[in-house]
């Protein structure tokens, strides 16, 4: 089956430790995403990545680092810079244009629930 | 990209049609509607876009008015599973960091 997956589901980090979430898709998608949601509240992009080798800043870089080294992976770390990085982390992707009449639906994965101890 | 306004929660009777208002007063002639919702713990499902047609899926039908200020998802036949937060969106397509999520509409389907 296509689709994306985040691993672990829980992850449990002690403070000061550096920690990486790790985000594969198969949907052959050019662009990935790394959302951060916090209890109740809607998602805030963290990085983006619209080919390999590239990737953006998204509105809560801070304290976070990315790579995309595939095409099919984008994993995110935390870092020990951030200051509260107890949240659900959700990775996405999407086509990159194809045509002026398509669009960039972004498809999700499951989540990754991180707890600093 | 144009501010989306959704009720914070509303109920239905499982069944029943479920119609999810969200009000978008500053659309640009550009900028699509999407519709997702997230099921608790879990990552938000796509359920349906549009421009300015109404849309219907296997999972929804996509309701935009004429003026495009508004529209309304509808779950034709809502069921126990569909209880879900449901978000609507409104941007021009691949501004790749102009996908926001706000509070969305917490749907609760009752037996």
């Amino acid at each position: 089956d296509g689709g994306i997956t985040q691993s672990p589901k829980y992850l449990f980090r002690k403070e000061g430790q550096n920690v990486t979430l790790s985000c594969e898709q198969n949907l052959n998608h050019d662009a990935m995403y790394w959302y951060r949601q916090d209890p109740g509240q809607g998602l805030r992009l963290i990085y983006y990545s619209q080919i390999v080798n590239d990737f953006q800043k998204g509105d809560i870089a801070e304290g976070y680092s990315v790579s995309r080294e595939k095409k099919e992976s984008f994993p995110l770390t935390v870092t020990s810079a951030q200051k509260n990085p107890t949240a659900f982390y959700l990775c996405a992707s999407s086509i990159r244009r194809l045509a002026a009449a398509s669009t960039d639906t972004q498809y999700f994965g499951p989540g990754t629930r991180l707890t600093v101890l | 990209d144009a501010k989306t306004t959704q009720p914070p929660s509303m109920d239905c009777a499982e069944g029943r049609a479920a119609n999810l208002p969200c009000n978008h007063s500053t659309i640009s002639g550009n900028e699509y509607v999407y519709w997702y919702r997230q099921i608790h713990s879990q990552g938000p499902q796509y359920i349906i876009h549009g421009l300015k047609n109404n849309e219907t899926n296997e999972m929804a039908s996509l309701i935009i008015t004429e003026d495009r200020k508004s529209s309304t998802l509808i779950l034709p036949h809502a069921t126990l599973r569909d209880t879900a937060v449901y978000y609507c969106i409104v941007r021009v397509p691949y501004n790749f960091n102009k996908f926001y999520f706000g509070s969305g509409t917490k749907l609760n389907v009752k037996p």
